[in-house]
């Protein structure tokens, strides 16, 4: 089975916390993995993907991703948070073969002043 | 650039009814997709068009849906038959080609609630 798992559905930092998202996946072969964020009422935005290369891979806003093989995993994190990064994180997977891309059950991020 | 524009944003309609959704992708993308997002289902791939052509509806339920790209500034998503299990939010994404590594570009969404 394939899958994309986000083990937190919901995650509450203060402003200026630095926050982990977690995302582990398992699917076989050649894959690409990227995190989109959704703001309350709005369509998902693209942060950031990896395919190969450097396995920590920087995005928007000051949020960067390591990707591990051996963990099969694919962590969001950023080192201080502002309270306007409250929103919907969601870790997708798509593969090489196909455009179909397969999303977490997203992990809700709750920034308080 | 306005993005990809999703009309209506809301719509209500009861069981039974029949519902169209409009999407206009990004101008100059050529690969648009939707996708059905629930609480309970989280988000789900429902089909994926390129260059208009249809490439992969393996998402769409059997009965009752069906999407077309009839030219390549709109999409339309329809459902027939309307039962309250379609209430959900559908969002359209545009890509700039259709690859696996190409973003995609998500519009706001139709909230579809069928009473």
């Amino acid at each position: 089975t394939q899958t994309v798992s986000q083990s937190d559905a919901h995650v509450t930092v203060f402003e200026g916390d630095s926050v982990e998202l977690r995302c582990n996946y398992s699917y076989g072969g050649s894959i690409y993995l990227s995190w989109y964020i959704q703001h309350h009422g709005h369509g998902l935005q693209f942060l950031l993907k990896y395919y190969s290369g450097n396995p920590v891979v920087q995005g928007v806003n000051g949020f960067e991703a390591e990707f591990s093989k051996s963990d099969s995993s694919f962590h969001l994190r950023k080192a201080s948070v502002h309270w306007s990064d409250s929103a919907v994180y969601f870790c997708a997977v798509s593969k090489n073969s196909n455009n179909r891309i397969f999303f977490g059950d997203g992990t809700q991020l709750v920034v308080k002043p | 650039n306005a993005g990809v524009i999703q009309t209506p944003r809301h719509k209500v309609t009861g069981k039974g009814q029949e519902a169209t959704l409009w999407c206009e992708p990004i101008s100059g993308h050529s690969a648009v997709f939707w996708y059905r997002q629930t609480i309970v289902q989280g988000l789900e791939f429902l089909t994926y068009f390129r260059n208009q052509a249809p490439i992969d509806d393996s998402g769409m339920p059997k009965e009752r849906f069906s999407a077309q790209m009839p030219n390549q500034s709109h999409s339309t998503l329809k459902i027939q038959s309307t039962q309250p299990q379609d209430s959900a939010v559908y969002l359209c994404a545009s890509s700039l080609e259709g690859g696996a590594d190409a973003e995609q570009f998500f519009g706001p969404g139709t909230r579809l609630t069928v009473l």
